[in-house]
């Protein structure tokens, strides 16, 4: 079955360590999203690729990175950096265009103690 | 930046009613896609409706229909007959070209939406 997939479904971290959030997809869709979600602030965009090799900041990237090496993997690392890394984060793909519907991965959330 | 304001953090409704959820949203450009995504309990994002801005016909999917008005910037989702299984947060987003061969999708902060038996 085509998809994308995220995991896990939930992680737990130390303060001051990074940590690692896998998105894969088997869609052939160019591009990939990696979104925070927060009670009351709906989806922020963290980082978005368009193409292998190539990515941009999204509206909150400070203390995230990513990585696009593979069509069909798209990492996000949350770094000691961030201030406040516990958030459901969202993986999304889709193919390239502003009209293309984006297929979202189950979520990862990620409690930092 | 784009930006997408939901007005209504929560709406409730009774089955079989008719219920319509707001959403504005700012750009410059002519060229853009709306849509609205529902994320039920489970928190998968679904599709629930895609409106292009050169089209001034609206959109229909079954049960739900929305009413684009461009001049005023305003993209609302009516969902007629609503069932038990509509209860969820509904997510307005929008889509516009951001250079260098890029699309960025914004969405609004959402509206939580329940149906009562």
């Amino acid at each position: 079955d085509g998809g994308i997939t995220q995991s896990p479904k939930y992680l737990f971290r130390k303060e001051g360590q990074n940590v690692t959030l896998s998105c894969e997809q088997n869609l052939n869709h160019d591009a990939m999203y990696w979104y925070r979600q927060d009670p009351g602030q709906g989806l922020r965009l963290i980082y978005y690729s368009q193409i292998v090799n190539d990515f941009q900041k999204g509206d909150i990237a400070e203390g995230y990175s990513v990585s696009r090496e593979k069509k069909e993997s798209f990492p996000l690392t949350v770094t000691s950096a961030q201030k406040n890394p516990t958030a459901f984060y969202l993986c999304a793909s889709s193919m390239v265009g502003a009209h293309t519907e984006a297929f979202f991965g189950q979520g990862t959330r990620l409690t930092v103690v | 930046a784009q930006t997408v304001t939901q007005s209504q953090p929560e709406m409730s409704v009774q089955e079989a009613e008719t219920v319509t959820l707001s959403c504005t949203y700012d750009t410059s450009e002519s060229n853009y896609y709306l849509f609205w995504y529902k994320q039920p309990p489970s928190r998968q994002m679904i599709l629930v409706i895609r409106q292009e801005a050169y089209k001034q016909q609206n959109a229909t999917e079954n049960r739900f229909s929305v009413n684009f008005q461009k001049a005023a910037k305003s993209f609302s989702l009516k969902i007629s007959d609503s069932q038990l299984g509509d209860t969820a947060m509904y997510f307005c987003a929008f889509a516009e070209y951001s250079g260098a061969g890029s699309y960025q999708l914004t969405f609004g902060k959402g509206t939580k939406l329940s149906v009562i038996p």
